[in-house]
C-alpha cells in the first residue's frame, strides 16, 4: 500500500531529447507527489511537486503529468541538457502519515553532450 | 549555515562497534525526518520528529537503531553493535510544520556515508 514504483531504472538521452519517467502508486490516500533531484554526494533536493486536483504542473522546462485513475505521475524534461545529469526519484505522501515521503527507487538520468 | 548540517561525513567502522550520526536541521523547522540510502536504491524512512510530539519510529529497521532530538534542535541517530547491511548513506532532512497538514518542503543534508567492515 505504501509503495511508490518508479521506471525506468536508468535513462541516457541526448542533449536537447525530452527525459520521461514514470512512477506509480497505489495508496489513494496519497495526495502530495513531488520529485526530488540528486547530483553525487548531494541530499536529494525538491524539483517540482503537484497535488492530485490538477493532471499537469509545469515550471521552466520540467512537467509533472498526473492521472488519478490510473494512480500513475510522470516527469518530462524538455530540452535535456548534460547540467541535467542527476539521479531523479518520485515521492508520494499523505496527511495520515505526518507527511512522511515515499519514495520510488530513482532514475538515473545521463544526458549526451 | 542555512542548510541543514550533517556530520561526520564519512564514519568507517568495524563491525559490531556502535555509531553515532548527527543532524543540525535549519533553525526555525519543528520536523526532523531521517531517511537510509542504499547504494543505487530509493531512500528508506527511519524515524520522523515533530516537536514535542512522540516520534513516529515505524521505520526503525531493529532495536539497534534509535534517534534523540533535543527541542527543536539537533538530532541524534545511533547505531549499535553494526553490521555490514547497515552500511549506506543516512540522510537527515528537515521541514517547516505548516498549519494543518499541508506538505513542506523536505530539506535534505549531504548525508553521513556509513561503511562497515
Amino acid at each position: 500500500q505504501q509503495q511508490v514504483k518508479q521506471s525506468p531504472q536508468s535513462l541516457i538521452v541526448q542533449k536537447g531529447g525530452i527525459s520521461i519517467i514514470n512512477c506509480a502508486y497505489e495508496n489513494t490516500a496519497f495526495d502530495y507527489f513531488p520529485w526530488y533531484q540528486q547530483f553525487p554526494g548531494k541530499g536529494p533536493a525538491l524539483l517540482i511537486a503537484i497535488r492530485p486536483d490538477v493532471s499537469e504542473k509545469k515550471e521552466g522546462r520540467f512537467t509533472i503529468s498526473f492521472n488519478k485513475s490510473a494512480k500513475q505521475f510522470s516527469l518530462h524534461i524538455m530540452d535535456s541538457q548534460p547540467g541535467d545529469s542527476a539521479t531523479y526519484f518520485c515521492a508520494a505522501s499523505w496527511s495520515g502519515s505526518a507527511r512522511q515521503l515515499t519514495f520510488g527507487s530513482g532514475t538515473q538520468l545521463t544526458v549526451l553532450p | 549555515g542555512a542548510g541543514v548540517s550533517q556530520s561526520p561525513s564519512n564514519k568507517v567502522t568495524e563491525k559490531g562497534k556502535d555509531v553515532e550520526l548527527r543532524c543540525d536541521p535549519i533553525s526555525g523547522h519543528t520536523a526532523l525526518y531521517w531517511y537510509r540510502q542504499r547504494l543505487g536504491q530509493g531512500l528508506e524512512f527511519l524515524i520522523y520528529f515533530q516537536g514535542n510530539s512522540a516520534p513516529d519510529k515505524s521505520g526503525l529497521p531493529s532495536d539497534r537503531f534509535s534517534a534523540e532530538r533535543t527541542g527543536e534542535s539537533v538530532s541524534t541517530l545511533t547505531i549499535q553493535r553494526t553490521q555490514q547491511e547497515d552500511s549506506a548513506v543516512y540522510l537527515c532532512a528537515s521541514s517547516l510544520r505548516l498549519a494543518g497538514v499541508k506538505p513542506g518542503e523536505l530539506f535534505f543534508g549531504e548525508g553521513s556515508r556509513l561503511t562497515v567492515l
